[in-house]
């Protein structure tokens, strides 16, 4: 079945550091990848996606690579701010009928120390 | 701000009550989605719905019951919940792949509905 790996939190960092967030999946076929964030008492955004192998989704200072073949979709941010402090959710989509289902990973809580 | 819209925000109820958690959005999305959420948990999937049609049911008790009246609107009956259904409930929506080819769009959520199961 499908399923995602997420890098183990929580992750703290200091203001303007390096940020790198694991995600590993395990699907078949051609799934869509997705990064969301969810800040405190929100639903979830969506932060930023790649839908075929190579793609790289970026938005507001983050980035990730779709990379089919290590299969993997790691969160990147150069320089950190306290308001990016969340918890952070890699997802896969896949087709149920005529509809997507997602399948999360566990989340990642990142905390951001100015 | 969010384009999908849930209401009541918070929600405390007593066992033996009913109430609905109500959800509209306006982006023409024919898929509609509850998920219940855990604190520091992902949100699991609930129900589907596809074309106003159920299409599917996570093995939810039948204790919440979903309803779709159309396209934009998208409702969760409660009855004779448990102190374990206290969660955030969130619904979101996203374009359907109604024609077979891979949909890119992804799932837009609500800023949920904290429910209390006293």
């Amino acid at each position: 079945g499908n399923s995602v790996t997420q890098m183990e939190g929580p992750v703290t960092l200091s203001e303007e550091a390096f940020l790198t967030i694991n995600c590993t999946y395990t699907a078949t076929g051609y799934p869509s990848l997705f990064w969301y964030v969810q800040y405190p008492g929100e639903g979830l955004q969506l932060l930023l996606k790649a839908t075929k192998a190579d793609d790289k989704g970026s938005n507001k200072g983050f980035e990730a690579t779709y990379r089919k073949e290590t299969t993997s979709f790691h969160l990147e941010k150069g320089s950190v701010q306290v308001s990016d402090s969340a918890v952070y959710f890699c997802a896969l989509s896949r087709s149920s009928g005529s509809a997507r289902q997602l399948t999360f990973g566990s989340g990642t809580q990142l905390t951001v120390l100015p | 701000d969010t384009e999908v819209t849930q209401t009541p925000k918070h929600l405390v109820m007593g066992m033996t009550n009913k109430k609905s958690l109500k959800c509209e959005q306006h982006m023409g999305h024919r898929a509609m989605y509850w998920y219940k959420q855990k604190a520091k948990k992902p949100p699991e999937l609930m129900f589907v719905y596809s074309y106003e049609k159920l299409s599917i049911n996570e093995s939810v008790p039948s204790r919440f019951s979903p309803e779709c009246p159309n396209s934009s609107l998208l409702n969760l009956h409660l009855h004779a919940l448990q102190p374990e259904d206290s969660a955030l409930y969130l619904c979101a929506s996203s374009d359907v792949d109604g024609t077979g080819v891979r949909s890119n769009q992804p799932q837009h959520f609500g800023d949920g509905t904290r429910l209390s199961i006293l």
